[in-house]
């Protein structure tokens, strides 16, 4: 069975220091995998989404990027943290074929001081 | 570009009663799925039911069974005899084979005894 693991799970980061949030999945290979922000406990925000090993697509321009250097391994950072970076980081995977549902994982909660 | 619409922000049940959560959506697109999350207190993001565009039948899962007009653009969702667990926000999705699934912006849903 496919697992999707997040890292770390609470996260508190004083402005202008650097981001490193890491999802990994596990028992699939070659997933699609995507980094969503939630704020205030509403809706999804897509950040970026990945379909294979370097290959990023950004959903909007802002003060984060995402790599990918491994098939299972997706990676969110942020060279200097702003306080509207504050949120709820979800990653998710699917298959990458005609049925997409999306698997999510427990999500990281980012508080920027 | 899809959108969806959740129009109903905020909703309340009493326990093992019936509530209906609406959603609309908008697009171009003949081959779509539609889904929707449940995401509890925990934040957690766990599917609750899904459905083909192109099938005509109303997808269901024990308690759980969806209203899908094709033609209005409309995939609401019903919860029979509802649960104390079954408070979480509810989140409607449209999916697009290869593309990121669009989110509405939820409907949170309070079930009190």
């Amino acid at each position: 069975s496919q697992t999707i693991h997040q890292w770390p799970a609470t996260l508190v980061q004083p402005v202008g220091s650097p981001l490193s949030l890491e999802c990994t999945v596990e028992g699939t290979s070659n997933p699609n995998l995507y980094w969503y922000r939630q704020a205030a406990g509403r809706g999804l925000q897509l950040l970026f989404y990945s379909v294979g090993i370097g290959q990023i697509s950004s959903e909007v321009p802002q003060n984060l990027s995402a790599s990918r250097p491994q098939d299972r391994q997706f990676i969110l950072s942020s060279k200097k943290l702003l306080l509207s970076d504050s949120g709820f980081y979800l990653c998710a995977w699917d298959w990458g074929t005609t049925y997409n549902e999306q698997f999510f994982g427990p999500g990281t909660r980012l508080t920027v001081l | 570009a899809q959108t969806v619409t959740q129009s109903q922000p905020e909703m309340s049940v009493q326990e093992a009663e019936t509530v209906t959560l609406s959603c609309t959506y908008d697009t171009s697109e003949s081959n779509y799925y539609l889904f929707w999350y449940k995401q509890p207190p925990s934040r957690q993001m766990i599917l609750v039911i899904r459905q083909e565009a192109y099938k005509q039948q109303n997808a269901t899962e024990n308690r759980f069974s969806v209203n899908f007009q094709k033609a209005a653009k409309s995939f609401s969702l019903k919860i029979s005899d509802s649960q104390l667990g079954d408070t979480a926000m509810y989140f409607c999705a449209f999916g697009v084979s290869g593309y990121a699934l669009n989110f509405g912006k939820g409907t949170s849903l309070l079930v009190t005894p």
